[in-house]
């Protein structure tokens, strides 16, 4: 069966420190990744997609960037963290049909 | 205008009850429906998946989609307390990438 991995669980972290979320799947192979930001009464907001090696789709413009070295591995960045970053990140996966997205249990990230 | 609009809620019943939850969507070319629950802290998951308009029924739980008024409903019969956590609708067209509702907050009072 799939199974999506996604650390640490919680991070607290001064502005301006680089920042890495990893995201590995496995069970599956040539899966769409997926980034999403949710902040409290604002719902999920997709930061990035990836339907490939190397090929990423950014979503909206801001601090981060993404990553994805392997097939089912997807990496979030930021050389330096803003308060604004702060928020409850999570990374989904689906297959080529995008039936229905598969979250990990993401990362609370705190920039103080 | 927003893709998917949900009423955030909070919404408290008592045990048993049953739950109504909506969202409106604004896109005619939305045709993929979903219902996704998400415990505090934890990731969501996956409730409901339907296709077009219509009612899907899964054990306690009915899905509802009315493209003429691009309306979204899920109801939940003789809630429990495990049924307290945040709601969230989403759709989609196609290929293209989910649209999420803000979710409604659940909670279920024993």
């Amino acid at each position: 069966s799939q199974t999506i991995h996604q650390w640490p669980a919680t991070l607290v972290q001064p502005v301006g420190s680089p920042l890495s979320l990893e995201c590995t799947v496995e069970g599956t192979s040539n899966p769409n990744l997926y980034w999403y930001r949710q902040a409290a009464g604002r719902g999920l907001q997709l930061l990035f997609y990836s339907v490939g090696i190397g090929q990423i789709s950014s979503e909206v413009p801001q601090n981060l960037s993404a990553s994805r070295p392997q097939d089912r591995q997807f990496i979030l960045s930021s050389k330096k963290l803003l308060l604004s970053d702060s928020g409850f990140y999570l990374c989904a996966w689906s297959d080529q049909s995008n039936y229905g997205y598969t979250f990990g249990s993401g990362t609370r990230l705190t920039v103080v | 205008q927003k893709e998917v609009e949900q009423d955030p809620g909070p919404l408290s019943v008592p045990e048993g009850a049953i739950v109504s939850l909506n969202c409106t969507y604004s896109n005619s070319a939305f045709q993929y429906f979903m219902w996704y629950r998400q415990y505090s802290r934890k990731g969501p998951e996956l409730l409901m998946y339907t296709y077009s308009s219509g009612n899907k029924e899964d054990g306690r739980f009915t899905a509802q989609v009315d493209k003429s008024s691009k309306y979204i409903s899920l109801f939940i019969r003789d809630s429990q307390p495990s049924d307290s956590a945040t709601y969230l609708c989403a759709t989609r067209s196609g290929a293209n990438n989910l649209f999420f509702g803000t979710g409604t907050r659940l909670t279920v009072i024993p």
